[in-house]
C-alpha cells in the first residue's frame, strides 16, 4: 500500500481557512487520493477524493499537485465542529479493496 | 435512516467469554469491512467481504471469525476474549471499487474485556 505523510497535529482559528497537507511521493498512476475525518467518538467520515484534478464539494476542496506527489485538503471556513483527526489515504483502484489509515492529522480549532 | 449500523454500541464482558458484534448496511453496497481501533487510535483493517466472499483477511487471531449471511450483513464473532481485544470495532461498507467511491462507517462498538 502506498504511504502518506501528514503532520501529527495542526491548529487553526474558527472561521479561518485551514490547509491540511499530505505527501505521497510514491503514488502510482492508478491511486486515488482520499480524505476521511474522524470526529471524537465517531466512525470515520468521508470528506473528499480525487485523482488528478482539483475537487470541490460542500465539505471541502482538494488541491492536487501537478506531479501528484502531494495534496492539500482545504476547509474554507473552519468551525468548531471541524475539530477531528483527518486522514489522507491512497487507494489503488486495481488493488485490494481496503482503506489503509495512517496516523492522520489532529486538527484543533480555537474559538 | 442509518446507513451502516452496528450493535451493540457498548459491550463489556469478561475474559474467556464469546461475543458477537452485528453490522448491517442499507446502501446496497457489495463490500463490507471490519476495522479495529486500539487505545492508541490506530485504525487497522481486519476483514473484508465482497458479495459474501472473504477477500481480505489481515493477520488476525483465529479467535476472530467474520460471517456474512448476505451482502447487507457482516457479523464479527470473537471467541475466548482476551484483555488485548479491548478496542473500538468499526464496520464499513462500499462498492468494490473503493478507489472511485467512498466508504461509509458505522458508529463503532466499544468492546471492553475485564
Amino acid at each position: 500500500d502506498a504511504k502518506t505523510t501528514q503532520p501529527n497535529s495542526m491548529e487553526s482559528n474558527e472561521e479561518e481557512p485551514v490547509h491540511l497537507p499530505c505527501n505521497h511521493s510514491t503514488i502510482s498512476g492508478t491511486d486515488y487520493i482520499h480524505w476521511y475525518r474522524q470526529l471524537p467518538s465517531q466512525g470515520p467520515e468521508y470528506v473528499i477524493h480525487g485523482l488528478t484534478s482539483n475537487v470541490n464539494n460542500r465539505m471541502a476542496s482538494l488541491a492536487i499537485a501537478e506531479d501528484r506527489k502531494s495534496s492539500t485538503l482545504i476547509l474554507h471556513r473552519a468551525t468548531l465542529r471541524d475539530a477531528a483527526v483527518y486522514y489522507c489515504i491512497l487507494r489503488d483502484v486495481a488493488g485490494a479493496q481496503k482503506l489503509v489509515f495512517g496516523q492522520g492529522t489532529r486538527l484543533t480549532i480555537n474559538p | 435512516d442509518t446507513a451502516v449500523s452496528q450493535t451493540p454500541k457498548y459491550l463489556v464482558t469478561q475474559m474467556g467469554n464469546d461475543k458477537s458484534i452485528k453490522c448491517e448496511q442499507n446502501l446496497g453496497h457489495d463490500t463490507m469491512y471490519w476495522y479495529k481501533q486500539d487505545s492508541k487510535k490506530f485504525l487497522k483493517i481486519m476483514f473484508s467481504y465482497n458479495n459474501k466472499e472473504l477477500i481480505i483477511n489481515e493477520t488476525v487471531p483465529n479467535r476472530f471469525s467474520p460471517k456474512s449471511p448476505d451482502k447487507a450483513h457482516l457479523n464479527l464473532h470473537i471467541n475466548s476474549l482476551e484483555l488485548g481485544d479491548s478496542a473500538v470495532y468499526f464496520c464499513a461498507s462500499s462498492n468494490r471499487q473503493v478507489g472511485r467511491t467512498e466508504a461509509f462507517f458505522g458508529q463503532g462498538t466499544r468492546l471492553t474485556v475485564v
